[in-house]
């Protein structure tokens, strides 16, 4: 299957200071990708939605100026949390889905970030 | 919109036992339906999804999926569990929104193997 990339696997940053996260997809080109947030012992929160040169789509309750999303090439997406504060400490997953399937996505490894 | 549900957020079962993880789908068209494996701090993996092909689907690690339409249902199932299986199981469904297929998970449900 193909490969998703996530990176840094664990971050521990200090409040007020900003995190990124990286996702790519290492054997195919990845038109457009997901992120996830997953609470301790909770399901998985879709966050936003990205195309490759488009700005992202954000869900509902999502703020859009605190989860900065890029997906600036056709295999690398990432998310920049600024600002962070305690209660965005959480588990951020990502998933990449290729232009040839408009239905099988792929997911990364996720990130544990933790802010202290 | 198109959701699932998944009955039971805790499963225990003996190893060599029948695993059985319930999920329901509630979906105004023929869904596109999912099952993926959490292990702890990982990622999804996807074990099978149904696409409206055939109803029983086959997936890795012997786990199968049988499709019901009349029970709106996509249960997950395994003859014989082992230790290995432990961890967190989701149900999804693609749910189009916005001009895209997203993928819409249900609360999961945590299979614990033992002895």
């Amino acid at each position: 299957g193909a490969v998703v990339s996530q990176h840094p696997s664990r971050v521990i940053c200090k409040s007020g200071t900003s995190v990124k996260i990286e996702c790519r997809s290492l054997d195919f080109q990845a038109t457009t990708m997901f992120w996830y947030r997953q609470f301790p012992k909770k399901s998985l929160m879709l966050m936003a939605t990205s195309n490759e040169g488009s700005k992202a789509t954000y869900e509902q309750g999502v703020e859009k100026d605190k989860f900065l999303i890029n997906h600036a090439s056709l295999t690398l997406s990432t998310l920049t949390v600024t600002s962070a504060h305690p209660e965005d400490s959480s588990f951020y997953i990502c998933s990449a889905r290729d232009r040839w399937s408009d239905t099988e996505a792929f997911f990364g490894q996720g990130t544990r970030l933790t802010v202290v | 919109a198109q959701s699932v549900t998944q009955l039971g957020s805790h499963v225990s079962v003996s190893e060599g036992a029948l695993v059985l993880l319930r999920c329901n789908y509630s979906s105004s068209v023929p869904p596109y339906l999912f099952w993926y494996v959490q292990y702890p701090n990982q990622g999804l993996q996807l074990l099978l999804k149904y696409t409206s092909a055939a109803t029983l689907v086959k997936g890795i690690n012997d786990f199968e999926a049988e499709f019901k339409k009349s029970e709106t249902s996509f249960h997950l199932t395994k003859p014989s569990a082992h230790m290995s299986d432990a961890a967190e199981y989701f149900c999804a469904v693609i749910s189009v929104s916005g001009g895209y297929n997203k993928l819409i998970f249900g609360a999961g449900t945590r299979l614990a193997v033992h002895p």
